[in-house]
């Protein structure tokens, strides 16, 4: 079956615009998560849902952050006024459960000019 | 100090050697410990999985666990160049909020060389 989709998979924005990032995730998967990878580095938690209820948020780095999945299903994160630090793949993941294997999806490249 | 260290290489060894990957954590609290194997451009793919202390083995594949050491490994036995990708070692906790979150270590870029 089809795997964790993410869109776009490449974004290219200027410093202070906001930016939406989309995962759909595998049909029937009850959590979902977001990470942040740099270049080089593995990817750091930002936030999970199981159904449409935000569980931790503790990753996001500052209220510029948000995400949400109204319907328990599709999610998106969204930066405003995007910074250049900002820049870095986005990677989506969902599970069955929240203690289930987290499948991870190919991820969005935000680069911030 | 980062919650997980990982040792990022890079690691280069020939076709059929056997290959040591480790991390070390800090956080007592970690419970569940995975291995995930990540091509280049690709999203990361569980490789194994252990709970608590202990050894897990699966075909080519060791993991281990030392909770009192606070140390990890991965052994890969007859490597093949197809292993060459990047090994990110990921950790979580038992309960709480924090349940679902994976901390993962920096990674280390393997290359197997024929």
């Amino acid at each position: 079956g089809a795997g964790v989709s993410q869109s776009p998979r490449y974004k290219v924005t200027k410093r202070g615009q906001d930016v939406a990032l989309r995962c759909d995730p595998i049909s029937g998967h009850v959590s979902l998560y977001w990470y942040r990878q740099a270049l080089g580095q593995g990817p750091e938690f930002l936030t999970y849902f199981n159904y449409e209820a935000q569980q931790d948020k503790s990753g996001l780095p500052n209220d510029r952050f948000s995400a949400e999945r109204p319907e328990g299903s599709i999610s998106t994160l969204t930066i405003q006024r995007t910074e250049q630090r900002d820049s870095a793949m986005y990677r989506c993941a969902s599970s069955l459960g929240r203690g289930s294997e987290q499948y991870f999806g190919p991820g969005t490249r935000l680069t911030v000019t | 100090q980062k919650e997980v260290e990982q040792d990022p290489g890079p690691l280069s060894v020939p076709e059929g050697a056997i290959v040591s990957l480790n991390c070390t954590y800090s956080n007592s609290a970690f419970q569940y410990f995975m291995w995930y194997r990540q091509y280049s451009r690709k999203g990361p793919e569980l490789l194994m999985y252990t709970y608590s202390s202990g050894n897990k083995e699966d075909g080519r594949f060791t993991a281990q666990v030392d909770k009192s050491s606070k140390y990890i490994s991965l052994f890969i036995r007859d490597s093949q160049p197809s292993d060459s990708a990047t090994y990110l070692c990921a950790m979580r906790v038992t309960g709480g909020t924090s349940y679902g979150k994976l901390t993962f270590g920096q990674g280390t870029i393997l290359t197997v060389h024929p």
